[in-house]
């Protein structure tokens, strides 16, 4: 079954502590993002990836890494968190798709809480 | 900057057509995409416009008019699972793809 999956699906962690909030995909994409979601404030590109060893920045990397060294992963890391990193996080690739639509295939989430 | 405005929150009733709306200013178009998201869940792919025009997929249609800067998302015979939030993305000119804050769409018996 084509899939993105994530891990952990919910964390509560405290501040400072670091974090990886792992995310593979098993659809051969060449493109994965990671995005946060927040009441009122919709869906917001934290960074992504075109490919292996590229990544950028999207709207709101402030306090998060990536790395992406194979294809499939693509690991959110939280050197230090804070309580304002309290989110909803996604994961999503995409590749070519039918039509050419490169829609994206959104993992389950993960709730992470920093108190 | 870029933008993509959507209505907030809608009402219908079972069985009834909806209409949302969503505008946009980006940098560039490359595509515009609505998702489908109920509570603590992923969005879910409904459908993409590239080309102006009416894309039909079942219960759903998507149209986009991109002289406007412009795309709707129509839903027929409206179910109660339909109760969800509907997502507006656009893909800009870097293929980046850029959300509206979605609009939450509540459909009563």
């Amino acid at each position: 079954e084509a899939q993105v999956t994530q891990n952990p699906r919910y964390l509560i962690t405290v501040t400072g502590k670091k974090l990886t909030v792992t995310c593979s995909q098993n659809m051969n994409h060449e493109y994965m993002s990671w995005y946060r979601q927040d009441p009122g404030l919709g869906l917001r590109q934290i960074y992504y990836s075109m490919n292996v060893e590229v990544t950028d920045k999207g709207d709101v990397p402030e306090g998060y890494k990536v790395s992406r060294k194979e294809k499939r992963n693509f690991p959110l890391i939280l050197e230090s968190p804070s309580p304002n990193q309290t989110s909803l996080y996604f994961c999503a690739s995409s590749g070519e798709g039918t039509g050419n639509t490169y829609e994206q295939y959104f993992g389950p989430g993960t709730r992470l809480t920093v108190t | 900057g870029q933008n993509i405005d959507q209505p907030t929150e809608m009402t219908a009733t079972e069985g009834a057509i909806v209409q949302i709306n969503c505008t946009y200013q980006t940098s560039g178009f490359n595509g515009l995409f609505w998702y489908q998201q109920h509570a603590g869940e992923a969005p879910t792919f409904l459908s993409y416009n590239v080309l102006d025009g009416l894309e039909e997929k079942g219960r759903f249609s998507s149209f986009l008019s991109r002289s406007k800067g412009y795309s709707y998302l129509l839903l027929k015979e409206l179910q109660m699972k339909d109760s969800a939030s509907y997502l507006c993305a656009v893909r800009d000119n870097t293929d980046k793809l850029i959300f509206g804050t979605g609009t939450r769409l509540q459909v009563f018996p």
